[in-house]
């Protein structure tokens, strides 16, 4: 198993521009999510999954959208890129989120810095 | 709301001393509990974890007791590595609809040698 794949691994974009990050999973997993990692912040929940074809916000949706057409793969995409998206983003995936100390498994990450 | 705390870093240790990074949560009904770390240039993987109250969740070495009357899990190790050197994550998942893991900031332990 390959696990919980991200690319591209480093991006730098112009504030403006719009671009997709690309997550999936091996594991059928039916949960995932993307997270951002600021200094000094921890992970903030950007959107996350329950399914395919079922998305919803989480703690910093702005900027951002999501869709998730196969149990495999869910892309994050910024609309419009503005300097305060540079950050470290993070997808993760479980079996689910409602069993009891399911485990998530996180993808290498990917470093976006925005001009 | 969910929230959790832990220590401010960073944490310098020598090889084979003692570690203790606090954790302390606030959290309706009775959340699991996570470690997670997170090395050099990866994503994170988890430690260990407990879902229960004065379960022990143990892993490499380290270990975190689940204490519901301090709303605590420290993290412990009794002779830390070089290797070790990471970001530490302590984290809760309150359990039923709520799809939301809550994570404390981080600490970052540097071990030298």
């Amino acid at each position: 198993n390959a696990g919980v794949t991200q690319t591209p691994k480093f991006q730098v974009l112009k504030t403006g521009q719009s671009m997709t990050l690309q997550c999936a999973q091996d594991m059928n997993h039916e949960y995932m999510s993307w997270y951002r990692q600021d200094p000094g912040m921890g992970l903030r929940l950007i959107h996350y999954s329950v399914g395919a074809g079922i998305t919803d916000q989480g703690e910093v949706p702005n900027g951002y959208n999501v869709s998730r057409s196969t149990t495999e793969d869910f892309p994050l995409r910024l609309l419009s890129a503005a300097p305060s998206q540079t950050s470290v983003y993070f997808c993760a995936s479980s079996r689910s989120l409602a069993g009891v100390g399911e485990t998530q498994y996180f993808g290498p990450g990917t470093r976006l810095l925005v001009l | 709301g969910n929230s959790v705390t832990q220590m401010e870093g960073p944490v310098t240790l020598s090889e084979e001393a003692f570690l203790t990074i606090n954790c302390t949560y606030t959290a309706t009904g009775y959340p699991s509990l996570f470690w997670y770390v997170q090395y050099p240039g990866e994503g994170l993987q988890l430690l260990l974890k407990a879902t229960k109250a004065d379960d022990k969740g143990s892993n490499k070495g380290f270990e975190a007791t689940y204490r519901k009357e301090t709303t605590s899990f420290h993290l412990e190790k009794g002779s830390v590595q070089v290797s070790d050197s990471a970001v530490y994550f302590c984290a809760l998942h309150s359990g039923g609809s709520n799809y939301k893991l809550t994570f404390g900031k981080g600490t970052l332990l540097t071990v030298n040698p």
